[in-house]
Formats: structure tokens, C-alpha cells, sequence
């Protein structure tokens, strides 16, 4: 079974510009979950979708948002970029009908993002 | 307070030696996973070890377990017989929630990491 891929892999942008990153999630998963990577924060929960809902969402501002279509691909959203936003972003999806927590994330590996 | 707490940022193993690598976590839920994964200089994020808050027995897959200890609140990852290919970050996390409350589970809380060497 094919693993979470996420496109593009790399990218680089300037500040105010903005950014989609893509992710497919393993086939048959449900949930999508989107998270930060930094040196200085380290890991942080961006937000999660399930059935073309977000149902939860980390302290992230506006300018991050996201959506998942019907085929449980995910997208991830980046308006008006900042230098701060320069990280990994990586995706993570799980099975999951319930959202328990016990339901195992699987990553992707990541889109490194920066931006000048 | 940090919800996961990794209190070795960096850890140089002898090939072939067991490692224990700490977690400690805080949480007033009691329903909760926790988790281990191992980040490569690649980046990619390689799910390693799940463990259940109402698991009685400590979780195995491999060279890898989790010793856990509910009342310590920790969850600590076992290693045995290092490789030198186990050089690599690797991260405690949390996932809170029992999917019952509406909102679903939390997504992870990820500790700090530990950056692991393994020496031939």
C-alpha cells in the first residue's frame, strides 16, 4: 500500500506571496492532519480534516487554512507569507471514524517551504 | 507546563548497546495514546510504537518497546541492539481525547526530541 505523499517536496517563495501544499493520505484513511516544523517551535498541530471537515485546529493564525475534498486529498493553505513561516510541513493521515485517540498518524514526508 | 517532556536532547550509543530513551507526559484525560517516531535527516516521520492509556501490557514491535508507567505518567522507548541506522531524532508524542466528547481527539502533542548517535 502506497504511503501519505505530499507535493511539491521543496519550495520557495517571497514574503506576501502565498502557498497550497498538497497531500494524499493512504488509501482508505480518512482523517488528514497538517503540522508545523521548526528549529526554534519544533512540531505543532496545524489543524485536522475528516469527511471534508475540519474538526480541529491548532493556535495558528487566519493566514493557515486548509480543506480536504471527497477523495480525502488535503490541501493546506498559506496567505501572506512571512519569513517565520519558512518550515517543514508535514501531513499526516489515519483511518480513523472516530477520531480516538488511540487512532495512529502516519506521515508524509514533508514539503520544506522557504521563504525569502 | 509542556504537556511531553524529553529530557535528553542528545545521546551517543555503542553499536549494539540497548538505549532507553525518556518521556514524560501530563495530561488530565483518561483516555489517551502516546507515540513514538523516528525523524532521518530526511525529514520523514516514521511511526515507531503505540501505546493505549488503558493497555495493561507495554507495548512491542521489534527491537522496539515502550516501557510504560501509568502512574509515573511515562513512556519511555527500549531499543534494543542498536544499529547504526537507529542514528536519527526521535520524538515522544500525545494524542488526547476519546473521539466521544464531539470535537475528536487532539491532534499530537510532539516533545522536543532526542537526537540519537549510534557509534561503530
Amino acid at each position: 500500500k502506497a504511503g501519505v505523499t505530499q507535493t511539491p517536496r521543496y519550495l520557495i517563495k517571497t514574503r506576501g506571496q502565498q502557498v497550497t501544499l498538497s497531500c494524499s493520505p493512504i488509501s482508505g484513511h480518512r482523517s488528514v492532519s497538517w503540522y508545523q516544523q521548526t528549529p526554534g517551535q519544533g512540531l505543532q498541530f496545524l489543524f485536522e480534516y475528516f469527511s471534508e471537515t475540519q474538526r480541529n485546529k491548532g493556535n495558528f493564525p487566519g493566514r493557515f487554512s486548509g480543506r480536504q475534498f471527497s477523495n480525502s486529498r488535503s490541501e493546506m493553505n498559506v496567505s501572506t507569507l512571512e519569513l517565520g513561516d519558512s518550515a517543514l510541513y508535514l501531513c499526516a493521515s489515519s483511518l480513523d471514524g472516530r477520531g480516538m485517540g488511540t487512532d495512529t498518524q502516519y506521515f508524509g514526508p514533508g514539503t520544506r517551504l522557504t521563504v525569502l | 507546563a509542556q504537556k511531553i517532556t524529553q529530557t535528553q536532547p542528545g545521546m551517543f550509543v555503542q553499536e549494539k548497546e540497548a538505549v532507553t530513551l525518556d518521556c514524560t507526559y501530563d495530561t488530565s484525560d483518561q483516555s489517551y495514546g502516546l507515540f513514538w517516531y523516528k525523524q532521518p535527516s530526511s525529514g520523514e516521520m516514521i511511526f515507531l510504537i503505540y501505546q493505549g492509556s488503558y493497555d495493561e501490557q507495554n507495548a512491542t514491535e521489534g527491537r522496539y518497546s515502550l516501557n510504560f508507567q501509568k502512574a509515573r505518567k511515562s513512556a519511555n522507548l527500549v531499543i534494543s541492539a542498536s544499529q547504526l541506522g537507529d542514528s536519527a531524532m526521535y520524538f515522544c508524542a500525545m494524542r488526547e481525547g476519546d473521539g466521544y466528547s464531539g470535537g475528536g481527539a487532539d491532534g499530537l502533542t510532539f516533545g522536543k526530541g532526542t537526537h540519537l548517535i549510534i557509534q561503530p
